[in-house]
């Protein structure tokens, strides 16, 4: 699986959009982008996935270049609950296993 | 809805001894895993399972050992703690690897060995 490399910290004003970006510059063709988040030493929480098209849920938005050598995470409007561990990860459709990295520590603040 | 449970959530052990640590799901699906994260660290993979009686390595294996004899159960088991494993283990399942699934995480098992 392709390596990811995301910045070790970002802040964000409560209510304004946080955008957290991950290079995977050596992703392959069968690889997904994943982005999980850990809340304070809770079990890790999935919230979005894509392959090459920009993808939206309920929880946020995944923005993927189109060499899709990097992405953006999208929390629109952020609240202090979403201060937690962001981990992006690269695994291939047929993967089995997924590997975290050190992730980006979100704080959000009043 | 259980999840994924995971007991005991704390255990203190002293180096030398052993311990089982239980992972039971209730979603029926394949894939199980078992992480550690250390103080600051991202999670680390010690052990997986694509299925029913199969087990594999992931990155740090050494000091582990794991079963998978009911689907829905994965036992982490430490045979002989030493103080490098106190660490938070998260066991997590996700449905057949070959579809786009999300892992479902436990809520940790804090282990200390003194």
């Amino acid at each position: 699986d392709a390596k990811t490399t995301q910045p070790t910290s970002m802040d964000c004003a409560e209510g304004r959009a946080a955008n957290l970006p991950c290079n995977h510059s050596t992703i392959s063709g069968n690889e997904y982008v994943y982005w999980y988040r850990q809340i304070h030493s809770q079990g890790p929480q999935y919230i979005i996935h894509g392959l090459k098209n920009n993808e939206t849920n309920e929880m946020a938005s995944l923005i993927i270049t189109e060499d899709r050598k990097s992405s953006t995470l999208i929390l629109p409007h952020a609240t202090l609950r979403d201060t937690a561990v962001y981990y992006c990860i690269v695994r291939r459709t047929s993967g089995s296993r997924l590997t975290f990295g050190e992730g980006t520590q979100l704080t959000v603040n009043p | 809805n259980a999840g994924v449970t995971q007991t005991p959530k704390f255990r203190v052990l002293k180096t030398g001894q052993s311990m089982t640590l239980l992972c039971a799901q209730d979603m029926n699906h394949e894939y199980m895993y078992w992480y550690r994260q250390d103080p600051g660290m991202g999670l680390r993979l010690i052990h997986y399972s694509v299925g029913e009686g199969t087990t594999a390595k992931g990155e740090v294996p050494d000091g582990y050992n794991v079963s998978r004899l009911k689907k829905q159960n994965f036992l982490l088991g430490l045979e002989s703690a030493a103080p490098s494993q106190t660490s938070v283990y998260f066991c997590a399942s996700s449905p057949s690897g070959t579809l786009i699934r999300e892992l479902f995480f436990g809520e940790g098992s804090r282990l200390t060995v003194l």
